[in-house]
């Protein structure tokens, strides 16, 4: 069964600091997709990048980048340059394109930018 | 292009009660998705619509259940209201089965 893992509650950036939030997950299906959702306090979950099992390039979506270690089952979100509008929760998921299909979600981690 | 818009925004019911909610995916996604959102459960998945039929469904029970129309959009309902159904319930759309979902803003259910 795929499962989606984030050890990271709440993490604490400096403002215009880089952070990482940590993802790993678990498959037996070889395609698959990560996504990484920002969701603020207002509640939408907006999507924030993606990373197929078959792309070898990482993926950057301006300020994100998604560090992709396929051996190592790990998908961390890299944002630089936080900004005081980062601070919402973020939540790690993945979709097996040959399984379930659904979305599976990680716990999620609460980003709080400081000034 | 619009995103996904989801209605209505807020919901206060009492148990028994039931409830149908709406979501209208991006203009050409095919694919339509439930989630359900609460502290204790985190995000699970309730079921997907592509092409008017449900191709999966999470594992709740009957009384949550959904509809795709041949516009694409969607509808759930919650039939027999229980405190426990107080959630944000999320839908999501994309271009196909194998695609990026983009989410609505939700519908905060309260059930009381």
């Amino acid at each position: 069964a795929q499962k989606i893992t984030q050890t990271q509650p709440g993490m604490f950036v400096q403002e215009k600091e880089a952070v990482t939030l940590d993802c790993t997950y678990d498959t037996s299906d070889q395609s698959y997709g990560l996504f990484w959702y920002k969701q603020p306090s207002s509640g939408e979950m907006i999507f924030l990048i993606y990373q197929g099992s078959y792309d070898e390039q990482n993926a950057t979506e301006g300020r994100y980048s998604l560090n992709f270690q396929k051996a190592r089952k790990s998908a961390n979100l890299v944002i630089s340059a936080s900004q005081l509008g980062d601070s919402a929760m973020y939540f790690c998921a993945m979709r097996e394109f040959t399984g379930a299909n659904n979305l599976v979600f990680g716990t999620g981690t609460r980003l709080t930018v400081i000034p | 292009k619009a995103g996904v818009t989801q209605t209505p925004r807020y919901l206060i019911k009492t148990r028994g009660q039931q409830v149908t909610l709406s979501c209208s995916p991006i203009s050409g996604h095919r694919s339509v998705s439930w989630y359900q959102q609460t502290p204790g459960q985190g995000l699970q998945f309730l079921f997907e619509y592509f092409s008017e039929t449900q191709r999966n469904k999470g594992n709740f029970p009957g009384r949550f259940s959904g509809r795709q129309f041949s516009n694409s959009r969607s509808e759930m309902n919650v039939s027999t209201l229980e405190l426990g159904d107080s959630a944000l319930y999320l839908c999501a759309s994309s271009l196909g089965t194998a695609e990026k979902l983009f989410f609505g803003s939700g519908t905060q259910l309260s059930v009381l």
